[in-house]
């Protein structure tokens, strides 16, 4: 149990569709991030909430849409998804978005797009 | 941009050997973190690293954070079959919270 739930662990969907992955900390903490994972290369980091408030967005199609209602759910919009998408999503949080915290990851929504 | 390189990709140990790994990197950075990611979970932490020099234990696990602060190494004394898995550094240089990963080292290890 690392304090960070994701839901749903594993996703299909078609192109067309529209979706939502879910995170929750349980932790305390303030920043929360999305990251993407595929086969083969480093983790990329897509978004970074502190305090509710978006601080990074590392050129992510439009097609991935975030949303932090609370410092402890952090939502991923999926639409008219590509099949390069195709990859486990991560979510994690951290203490906070200063001084290299270390940051505690969900175990992630397994994502295949049809 | 920040290059971190993480060696070796891959390694297949008989139980009982000890391992070791490194992350290099073209930058200097204040902060090295060691994770690993069993399969259908996401990575743990493992070892937090803040200091040039440090070297700190959690375990069978050791880590360093290099003299120059470009790299850090992860040793694992005794491997055995509970420590399979891929194994990342992850380093922060700036004042807030992004990290940079390294690629990965998968271990597998042979009872």
């Amino acid at each position: 149990e690392t304090g960070v739930t994701q839901t749903p662990r594993h996703l299909v969907m078609g192109m067309t569709n529209k979706k939502s992955l879910k995170c929750e900390q349980h932790l305390g903490h303030n920043a929360m991030y999305w990251y993407k994972q595929s086969a083969k290369k480093p983790l990329e980091l897509m978004f970074v909430y502190s305090l509710e408030e978006r601080v990074e967005n590392n050129s992510v199609p439009s097609r991935f849409s975030p949303e932090c209602p609370n410092s402890s759910h952090l939502f991923l919009h999926l639409h008219t998804l590509q099949p390069e998408d195709s990859a486990l999503y991560l979510c994690a949080s951290s203490q906070a978005w200063v001084n290299n915290q270390p940051q505690h990851f969900g175990d992630g929504t397994r994502l295949s797009i049809l | 941009g920040q290059q971190l390189n993480q060696s070796p990709q891959s390694m297949f140990i008989q139980e009982g050997e000890d391992v070791s790994m490194n992350c290099t990197s073209s930058s200097i950075f204040n902060t090295w973190l060691w994770y690993k990611q069993e399969p259908g979970e996401g990575p743990v932490l493992l070892i937090a690293l803040y200091k040039a020099g440090e070297l700190t234990s959690n375990g069978r696990l050791t880590a360093q954070f290099g003299i120059t602060r470009k790299d850090s190494f992860l040793n694992i004394s005794a491997s055995i079959p509970s420590d399979v898995g891929i194994y990342f550094c992850a380093h922060g240089s700036s004042n807030t919270g992004k990290l940079i990963f390294g690629q990965g080292t998968t271990l597998q290890v042979k009872p």
